[in-house]
């Protein structure tokens, strides 16, 4: 099983829907968790952190689930500017240092 | 202007070259970290820095070097370049090595490499 582990998708979606992406990691002892947003050919820039108890940011929703190892995030009333690719990152080979996902690509259409 | 900046943004180099990527930052991080990104793989650390002349290995390191001689500074080098190094390579840093909600990577811009 691979470290952190995302669907590539893409998910391809309308205006106004509700999506929503898994992000799977494989060492029980990670302790911070995070999703990025990575636009085409920029830098990943962080989205959320993600918190035990779950956490809102507007219309983004991350949730962590300890027992299934896995995060997740839920974008709410989809907009066009939300296409992007979506990074889970986990804290696992080094403490210090975060392991990524590959991605996740939305694309919304009008 | 604060923040983190790399260069040069674009480079193309032959192989068997030697190739620096430079990044700086100005918030006095302690902790700065090289990844490289490509298609099918995503993002991979090459090398971190805990603080000045202290480094570590990450996943992928051979055939890079670093160094951290001054906080703000971390430089990349490719001592004899290949082709499998062709990549987007990202700088980050953070300002503690215990990753959080009140404390996260923050990423430059990045440099574009093509090792021809």
């Amino acid at each position: 099983r691979k470290e952190v582990e995302q669907d590539p998708g893409p998910f391809n979606v309308p205006e106004g829907a509700t999506v929503a992406f898994n992000c799977t990691y494989s060492n029980s002892a990670s302790q911070s968790f995070f999703w990025y947003r990575q636009d085409c050919r920029k830098e990943p820039k962080l989205l959320m952190s993600v918190y035990s108890s779950g956490n809102e940011d507007g219309r983004f929703t991350a949730q962590l689930n300890r027992a299934s190892q896995y995060i997740s995030l839920l974008i709410r009333d989809s907009k066009l500017s939300d296409s992007a690719t979506y990074l889970c990152a986990v804290n696992t080979l080094f403490y210090s240092t975060l392991t990524f996902g590959k991605g996740t690509m939305l694309l919304v259409s009008p | 202007d604060a923040g983190i900046t790399q260069s040069p943004r674009y480079k193309i180099t032959e192989t068997g070259r030697q190739v620096t990527l430079m990044c700086h930052q100005t918030w006095s991080h302690s902790y700065m970290f090289w990844y490289r990104q490509d298609l099918g793989h995503g993002l991979r650390l090459i090398y971190y820095s805990a603080a000045a002349d202290i480094t570590d290995k990450g996943e992928v390191p051979d055939g890079y070097v670093v160094s951290r001689s001054k906080t703000e500074n971390f430089p990349l080098t490719l001592e004899s370049a290949t082709r499998s190094q062709t990549s987007v390579y990202f700088c980050a840093s953070s300002s503690s090595g215990e990753l959080s909600g009140a404390n996260v990577l923050t990423f430059g811009a990045g440099s574009r490499l093509t090792v021809l």
